[in-house]
């Protein structure tokens, strides 16, 4: 399989934490995005990293890539109960304008 | 609204039934694809597009058939050769241009009954 592990699987935390999930992906990309999922809905995009950057930010959020260990990180700061969903990384090998590659998923809880 | 469109949201198949899932987006956009999604697991690729006329096999084809008759259109046929089809099914859309990822439909729950 080349789908990509994601750490940890299940997260709780509270209201105002930071919340910090990983991936690793086992090939090249070209880029890493990030998903968010709520139970039983699609996916929604938040946000893509390419292969030559390091650190991106969006509002609350802060995703790193480490070409060299294959993995990524994603930061929420100051969570809220609404942050409350699965977080999925997938990777688009090679090619841009490709297929992506989904990990397995860190399901977040953000208790009140 | 531009957007992507899935239906029906829910669907029961009986053995030996082939179904067909709609998906259609109003986007403009060139490539589209299907994903399945099993409970606590990652989406899994099941057939993608890039171009009208034209598709290719993901890593979990078999059981499964599309089409891509129009750039709007792209719908995915659960065949009775399929003998596990219970599931959650993604269809998403993208540009040529990555920048902006996927957009997903909101799914379409299928179950055997």
């Amino acid at each position: 399989s080349q789908q990509g592990e994601e750490d940890p699987q299940a997260l709780s935390i509270q209201e105002g934490e930071n919340a910090t999930m990983n991936c690793s992906y086992k090939t090249s990309i070209n880029n890493l995005q990030w998903y968010r999922q709520n139970s039983g809905r699609g996916l929604v995009h938040l946000i893509l990293i390419r292969s030559n950057e390091r650190e991106k930010h969006s509002g609350r959020l802060r995703v790193t890539l480490d070409t060299s260990k294959k993995s990524s990180s994603l930061l929420i700061t100051a969570s809220r109960a609404a942050d409350t969903a699965s977080y999925f990384c997938a990777n688009a090998g090679g090619t841009s304008y490709g297929k992506l590659t989904f990990g397995q998923g860190t399901i977040l809880t953000v208790h009140p | 609204d531009g957007g992507i469109t899935q239906s029906p949201k829910y669907l029961f198949r009986k053995e030996g039934q082939n179904v067909t899932l709609s998906c259609e987006q109003n986007l403009n956009h060139d490539a589209m694809y299907w994903y399945r999604q099993d409970p606590g697991q990652g989406l899994r690729l099941i057939y993608y597009s890039q171009i009208v006329n034209d598709f290719q096999k993901g890593d979990i084809a078999e059981g499964y058939s599309v089409s891509r008759e129009k750039k709007e259109s792209f719908p995915l046929t659960v065949t009775s050769a399929q003998k596990n089809p219970t599931a959650f099914y993604l269809c998403a859309s993208s540009l040529r241009e990555d920048s902006y990822g996927y957009t997903f439909g909101s799914g379409t729950r299928l179950t055997v009954v």
